[in-house]
């Protein structure tokens, strides 16, 4: 079975510019997650999605963060303008329904400079 | 937010036992305890959960305690494979709430 897949793994933009991410989460899976995972800390949840409709996001900052996830199985995540606090590693990860088991992905690491 | 508290780092000798602890007392009595790992640069990995009795599968085992204020992640034989960052997750509601784990480090 593949895992939950993203891209790209690693992204370097300058201040105020745009950046969007990619996932694909494992086949069949109704529920996916964005987190944010600065250095040294533990994943924050940005937003969970059940099928293409947003459940929680309650801790992502809309005026510069955005997500969708439009025909249900793969998800956008995109900031802008991005900021240099955003340096982190945006995690997604899926599960069957709600709060089952998750499966991360990767990651995507982006440095804001 | 569910907290968790887990100590920040623990050192394992290899082909030992390591026995990770965690206080999760705000944990409602119908919710999950979960445990992932993260190795360095991966994304967390899912090991174990219960809810009240003890759970063992390939990985590890986890002890609950009775009054569920408190777990205990067991890895019955250590190897350097295992040297990660161990979450103990706590939650309300419907949402994970990840602290800032404890990382282990298994010595040869």
């Amino acid at each position: 079975e593949a895992g939950v897949a993203q891209s790209p793994r690693y992204k370097i933009i300058e201040k105020r510019q745009s950046v969007a991410f990619w996932c694909n989460p494992i086949s069949g899976h109704a529920t996916l997650y964005w987190y944010q995972q600065i250095l040294g800390q533990g994943p924050k949840l940005l937003i969970q999605f059940q099928n293409n409709g947003v459940v929680d996001d309650s801790q992502l900052p809309k005026d510069r963060f955005s997500a969708e996830r439009l025909k249900g199985v793969d998800s956008t995540l995109k900031i802008q303008p991005a900021k240099l606090e955003d340096s982190a590693v945006y995690l997604c990860a899926s599960s069957l329904w709600g709060m089952e088991t998750q499966y991360f992905g990767p990651g995507t690491r982006l440095l804001v400079l | 937010d569910a907290k968790t508290t887990q100590p920040p780092s623990m050192d394992c000798a290899e082909g030992r036992a390591a026995n990770l602890p965690c206080n999760h007392s705000t944990i409602s009595g119908n919710e999950y305890v979960y445990w992932y790992r993260q190795i360095h640069s991966q994304g967390p990995q899912y090991i174990i959960h219960g809810l009240k009795n003890n759970e063992t599968n390939e990985m590890a085992s986890l002890i609950i305690t009775e009054d569920r204020k408190s777990s205990t992640l067991i890895l019955p034989h250590a190897t350097l494979r295992d040297t990660a960052v161990y979450y103990c997750i706590g939650y309300t509601g419907n949402q994970f709430y990840f602290g800032t784990g404890t990382s282990l480090t298994v010595i040869p």
